[in-house]
């Protein structure tokens, strides 16, 4: 099993900043199945990144998804008030396809 | 635009079995990936298993391996649909559950908007 590590925990920034979040698996992993979820309270995940870099329908380019082998990030280039949220990422090349346990962007 | 809908009992007692329907619009269920995942109350995601149209009539399940031996996805096609159960639910098993469907695979382009399932007595 792929175990996917978030970090940081929490990442406290101001709106118009940069934010870096990172998602480290276990094992080397096809960056052509790792995702990236946005969630709020109260709703479901929206898909933000597949395949480590596309963006999903209607995302804009303010997100951003790199990384290979065992490191990937999600880079939000301008950081908007709806941004602030949790994110996750995602590994679906293989059973069980897991999840990081987030990270929570907040208001600095 | 396909449209996803969770429906089900709010409330389980322990032991019994947990079902639940998601109800697909706007899109047809014989293509794709058709998921249900699960969220406890402050925690992360949790893939349950998913749903394959693999042709001519086939639909073939997949479950994560820590729920297999008391998990069942299936699928109504007449009306659009597929289904969890979950057997001898106990607390552990209390979260929002969300079905989705993924086009490239088992990653979740669309969610419904969750049900909530309580574990009591």
């Amino acid at each position: 099993e792929i175990v996917l590590t978030q970090s940081p925990g929490t990442l406290s920034l101001s709106p118009g900043e940069r934010a870096t979040l990172s998602c480290r698996a276990s094992q080397s992993v096809s960056s052509a199945y790792l995702a990236w979820y946005q969630q709020k309270p109260g709703q479901p995940p929206r898909l933000l990144i597949y395949g480590a870099f596309h963006r999903a329908t209607g995302i804009p380019d303010r997100f951003s998804g790199s990384g290979s082998g065992t490191d990937f990030t999600l880079t939000i280039s301008r950081l908007e008030p709806a941004d602030f949220a949790v994110y996750y990422c995602q590994y679906y090349g293989n059973s069980p396809y897991t999840f990081g346990q987030g990270t929570k962007l907040e208001i600095k | 635009q396909v449209q996803l809908q969770e429906s089900g009992p709010g409330l389980v007692k322990p032991s019994e079995t947990l079902s639940l329907t998601c109800t697909v619009s706007g899109g047809s269920i014989s293509s794709y990936y058709w998921s249900w995942f699960r969220q406890p109350p402050g925690k992360g995601l949790e893939w349950i298993g998913y749903i394959y149209y693999s042709g001519s009539t086939n639909y073939n399940p997949y479950y994560n391996p820590s729920l297999k031996s008391r998990v069942t996805i299936s699928v109504d096609t007449s009306k659009n649909q597929f289904s969890l159960k979950l057997t001898s639910v106990t607390a552990a098993d209390a979260a929002v559950y969300y079905c989705a469907v993924g086009f490239g695979g088992v990653v979740g382009d669309i969610w419904g908007q969750g049900t909530m399932i309580t574990v009591s007595s």
